[in-house]
């Protein structure tokens, strides 16, 4: 079945660095990539996705790649603020579920 | 708006004992339904899901179930848990055959000893 590989498990940057996050997967038959996140105490959120018919998809600092070739994801976010500080997730869905990667734990240092 | 209430907060139980957590949406007419576990730091594992009131459909076999006994009630339960059952318990809802956005619940935290 699908796998998904996240990495770096963990990413600690100073505020206004940009940062990248990556991902793959392994079953091309996956046509749907969302992400979310996970801040303190907070709830699971979404922040973005992308098709398998798309290569890349800008929301305001986030911007997701993607390469079907290779099958990875490159979640890049700019100007990170301390609000930014959370688990992010990637994830990917074949026929029927998702599948998750291990996430990456972003701290933003003030 | 569409709310999603998850219950209780936290669990600390006893290995063998039941368990039974809640999860109700509240704003949003047949919803898909989801049942998701989250170890410790780790991934999140898809549990069950629901598409209608009475159908749940098993996705890993962790000695739990799940229901759905009403259009905005999810139900995850087990007579006997085991010490792999802790972890973080996640409910989570999408529209029918709409966009595919998960919505999470605040999750339970369950400690079983």
């Amino acid at each position: 079945g699908e796998q998904v590989e996240q990495l770096p498990s963990s990413l600690i940057v100073q505020e206004g660095a940009s940062v990248l996050i990556n991902c793959s997967y392994t079953d091309s038959a996956s046509v749907y990539f969302p992400w979310y996140k996970q801040e303190p105490g907070k709830r699971l959120q979404f922040i973005i996705d992308i098709r398998s018919n798309m290569e890349r998809k800008q929301n305001q600092r986030l911007t997701l790649l993607f390469d079907k070739k290779t099958k990875h994801l490159s979640l890049h976010i700019t100007a990170t603020q301390p609000g930014d500080s959370a688990i992010y997730f990637c994830s990917a869905r074949g026929n029927y579920q998702l599948i998750w990667g291990s996430g990456t734990k972003l701290i933003i240092k003030p | 708006a569409q709310t999603i209430h998850q219950w209780p907060v936290a669990e600390i139980k006893a290995v063998g004992s039941p368990l039974s957590l809640g999860c109700t949406i509240k704003g949003k007419s047949s919803p898909n339904l989801y049942w998701y576990w989250q170890a410790t730091g780790g991934t999140l594992q898809q549990l069950f899901y629901s598409i209608t009131v009475g159908q749940v459909e098993s996705v890993v076999q962790l000695n739990l179930s799940a229901s759905r006994p009403k259009d905005d009630q999810f139900i995850l339960s087990t007579e006997k848990l085991l010490l792999s059952h802790s972890g973080f318990y996640l409910c989570a809802w999408r529209d029918w055959g709409g966009a595919e956005t998960l919505y999470f619940g605040s999750g339970t935290r369950l400690t079983v000893l």
